[in-house]
C-alpha cells in the first residue's frame, strides 16, 4: 500500500513566477486535502476535495492560489505570481470516507517551496 | 484565542520515562481528535485517533479524551530517544467542514 506522494519535493522559484505542485493520494481514498505549514506552526488548511469536487476553501487561499482534482485522482495546487510569504511546506493529505476512519488524514512528504 | 492550544515545549524526559503531552481546544462540539508525530524536516505522521471520552491505547501510546474539559492528551510509555519529535494535536471541529485544525505542536526530547 503506497502512501500519499507529492512532487516536486523541493521547489525554489523567484518572486513573481508561477509554480505547480502535484499530489497523488492513497489509491482508494476519495478525499484529498491541501495544507500549508511554516516553521514553528502546525499545518493550516487550504482546501479540500471529495472526488473531483472542491468542497472547502480557506480564506487563506487567495486568488493567486488554485487547486484542481480533475478526475478525482491526483490533484494540483498552483500558485501564481509567487511572493516571499508563500515560502512554506505544502502538504497534501488524503482520507477514506468510511464509518470507521472517515476523518483520519494521512499526509504526503510535502513540497518545500522557497521564494527568493 | 487559539482554537487548539499546546505547550510548545520542549518537554524533556529521560529514556524509559512516561511523556505526557497535552492539548486543549475551544470548539465544545468537536468530535474527532488526532495526534500526529513530526520529525524535523518531515511531514506529520498519524499516530492516534480518538473519538470517545476515556482512554485509547495502542502499543506504548495512550490517548486520553475529556470532552467536558475540552482536553486531550497523549501519553508515551517507556519513552525512547527515537520518540524525540514534535507532536501535533489536531481537532475536527463540529462545523460540518472536513478540515483539521492543528495546534502548534509540542517538542519532545528524550535523553538517553
Amino acid at each position: 500500500d503506497t502512501g500519499v506522494s507529492q512532487n516536486p519535493r523541493h521547489k525554489i522559484t523567484k518572486r513573481g513566477q508561477n509554480v505547480t505542485f502535484r499530489c497523488d493520494p492513497i489509491s482508494e481514498h476519495n478525499r484529498l486535502y491541501w495544507y500549508r505549514q511554516t516553521l514553528g506552526q502546525g499545518p493550516e488548511f487550504l482546501t479540500y476535495f471529495q472526488n473531483e469536487a472542491q468542497l472547502e476553501k480557506s480564506r487563506l487561499l487567495s486568488d493567486r492560489f488554485s487547486a484542481e482534482r480533475p478526475k478525482g485522482s491526483f490533484s494540483t495546487l498552483e500558485i501564481q505570481r509567487t511572493e516571499q510569504g508563500d515560502s512554506a511546506m505544502y502538504l497534501c493529505a488524503s482520507s477514506l470516507n468510511s464509518r470507521s476512519s472517515s476523518y483520519e488524514q494521512y499526509f504526503g512528504p510535502g513540497t518545500r517551496l522557497t521564494v527568493t | 484565542q487559539k482554537e487548539v492550544e499546546q505547550n510548545s515545549g520542549p518537554l524533556s524526559v529521560p529514556e524509559g520515562a512516561i511523556a505526557s503531552l497535552n492539548c486543549t481546544y475551544s470548539d465544545r462540539g468537536s468530535q474527532s481528535f488526532f495526534w500526529y508525530r513530526q520529525y524535523s524536516g518531515k511531514s506529520p505522521e498519524l499516530i492516534m485517533s480518538i473519538y470517545s471520552n476515556g482512554d485509547k491505547e495502542d502499543g506504548r501510546f495512550t490517548a486520553q479524551l475529556n470532552k467536558a474539559s475540552q482536553y486531550v492528551s497523549l501519553l508515551i510509555r517507556d519513552s525512547q530517544p527515537s520518540d524525540s519529535a514534535t507532536y501535533l494535536c489536531a481537532v475536527k471541529e463540529n462545523t460540518g467542514f472536513q478540515k483539521l485544525v492543528f495546534g502548534t505542536g509540542t517538542r519532545l526530547l528524550v535523553s538517553p
